[in-house]
C-alpha cells in the first residue's frame, strides 16, 4: 500500500516549457488535491477534484490546468512555466468515508520544481 | 470566511521542555480544526483534529490541543519535547467552497526547533 506517490521528485524547467506532474493513490479515494508550498505561504489550493471526470478550481488555479480520468490518477499541468511557478507542489487525497468536512487528507512526497 | 492565523512562524525549545503552538480561527460557524506536521523534505501528515465533542484532543506522538470557543483558539502542546519533534507544524480549519464541497485553509506554519 503505497499511499500517495508524485512523480517527479525533482523538475528544472525553463521559462515557457510545460510539464505534467502525477499524483497516484492507492487507497480509493474519491478527493484529491493539488497544492503549492512557497516559503511563510503554508499550503495553497491549486485545483482539487471530487470524483473521477470532475475539477474545480481552488486559491491559485492559473497557470494550471488539471484532469482526472482515472480515480486513482490526478494530472497537473503547465503549459507554459514561468519563474513564479517555482516551488513545491504537493498532492493530497480525502477518505472517502467521512464527510469532506473532517476527512483527513494523506499528501503525496512532493515535487520540487524550478523555472529558471 | 474561515481562516486561521499561527501566532509565532518560528519557535525554539530545548530538549524536555514544553511545547506550545498556537493557532486562532476565524470561523461563523462550527469549526472543524487539524494540526498537520511535516518533517523535513516530506508530505504533511495528520497530528490531530477535531470535528465535534470532546474539547481536548490527542494526537500522535504526545501531542494533543484543546479547542477553546470562547478564545477562538485551537493551540497545541506537547509536554516535553524529543529532538525528532523538530518540524513544521501547520494548523488547518475546514471551510465550505460551494454546494457540498469543502476545502482545508492552512495556516502559514510554525518551524519548531528542538535544542539539545
Amino acid at each position: 500500500n503505497a499511499g500517495v506517490t508524485q512523480t517527479p521528485k525533482f523538475r528544472v524547467l525553463k521559462t515557457g516549457q510545460s510539464m505534467t506532474l502525477l499524483c497516484a493513490q492507492d487507497m480509493n479515494h474519491e478527493y484529491m488535491y493539488w497544492y503549492r508550498q512557497d516559503p511563510g505561504m503554508g499550503l495553497r489550493l491549486i485545483h482539487y477534484s471530487v470524483g473521477e471526470g470532475t475539477t474545480a478550481k481552488g486559491e491559485v488555479p492559473d497557470g494550471y490546468n488539471v484532469s482526472r480520468l482515472k480515480k486513482q490518477n490526478f494530472l497537473l499541468g503547465l503549459e507554459s512555466a514561468a519563474p513564479s511557478q517555482t516551488s513545491v507542489y504537493f498532492c493530497a487525497s480525502g477518505s472517502s468515508g467521512a464527510h469532506p468536512r473532517t476527512h483527513e487528507q494523506y499528501f503525496g512526497p512532493g515535487t520540487r520544481l524550478t523555472v529558471t | 470566511a474561515q481562516s486561521v492565523t499561527q501566532l509565532g512562524s518560528h519557535v525554539s525549545v530545548s530538549e524536555g521542555a514544553l511545547v506550545l503552538l498556537r493557532c486562532n480561527y476565524s470561523s461563523s460557524v462550527p469549526p472543524y480544526l487539524f494540526w498537520y506536521v511535516q518533517y523535513p523534505n516530506q508530505g504533511l501528515q495528520l497530528l490531530l483534529k477535531y470535528t465535534t465533542g470532546a474539547t481536548l484532543v490527542k494526537g500522535i506522538n504526545g501531542f494533543e490541543a484543546e479547542f477553546k470557543k470562547s478564545e477562538t483558539s485551537f493551540h497545541l502542546t506537547k509536554p516535553s519535547a524529543h529532538m525528532s519533534d523538530a518540524a513544521e507544524y501547520f494548523c488547518a480549519v475546514t471551510r465550505q467552497s460551494g454546494g457540498s464541497n469543502y476545502k482545508l485553509t492552512f495556516g502559514k506554519g510554525t518551524l519548531l526547533t528542538v535544542n539539545p
